[in-house]
């Protein structure tokens, strides 16, 4: 069973307001990623990290960044939270490039 | 044409039934393909993965491969209610800028009815 973590599991937050939603994994995975998605509508990957101090963005254009300061933590902030930004947002671990990749439990964020 | 392609839903079968979800993909160096299941407001869970041609069978579940049809699907046998969700097919897509990442399907949603 995967141990992928994500915190805050829903927030409701006023726009302008700095957040950071935070994803934490304990299986000593190498690769982290950050999707997007909408309801009923598909998955976007948003951000993704191959490693400590490696982060990249994914194929939809987001205005959130990431970092990877530990290879347990891939922390999503935005700077100014705005209604577009309300979603829910899925952190993802795997180790290596073929293998298994396991979903953590998603954070439903509302931007009033 | 998308790179990985599900059979369009809904799919509706009845309790007891097999239900076939299907999954064609366009990078024909894929090397590895996976199944998740995702409830309503829920996050993905990974259910089958498989790597080589053939079956590979976990309990009511069995993916099947073929890599020179570039085609992946999963059978659901004796279908329950609790089986009734949307199913997501991904492949890890093998070079490139690409290398490493999942690439999913649209989803196929299935409903299971008593």
């Amino acid at each position: 069973e995967a141990d992928i973590y994500q915190t805050p599991r829903y927030l409701v937050i006023g726009t302008g307001k700095k957040i950071t939603l935070e994803c934490s994994q304990t299986m000593g995975h190498d690769k982290m990623y950050w999707y997007q998605q909408d309801p009923g509508m598909e998955l976007h990957l948003i951000h993704y990290s191959y490693g400590v101090n490696s982060t990249e963005k994914g194929d939809l254009s987001s205005e959130s960044t990431v970092s990877r300061i530990r290879t347990e933590h891939f922390p999503l902030t935005l700077e100014s939270a705005r209604p577009s930004h309300t979603s829910q947002y899925l952190c993802a671990s795997k180790q290596g490039a073929y293998n298994e990749q396991f979903f953590g439990p998603g954070t439903r964020l509302t931007v009033l | 044409q998308k790179e990985v392609e599900q059979n369009s839903g809904p799919l509706s079968v009845p309790e007891g039934a097999i239900a076939s979800l299907n999954c064609t993909y366009s990078d024909r160096v894929s090397q590895s393909f996976f199944w998740y299941r995702q409830y309503s407001g829920k996050s993905p869970e990974l259910i089958m993965s498989i790597y080589s041609n053939g079956d590979k069978e976990d309990g009511r579940f069995t993916a099947q491969l073929n890599k020179a049809s570039q085609y992946v699907s999963l059978l659901i046998r004796d279908s329950q209610p609790s089986d009734s969700a949307t199913y997501l097919c991904a492949v890890t897509n093998a070079g490139g800028t690409s290398y490493g990442k999942l690439t999913f399907g649209q989803g196929t949603i299935l409903t299971v009815h008593p």
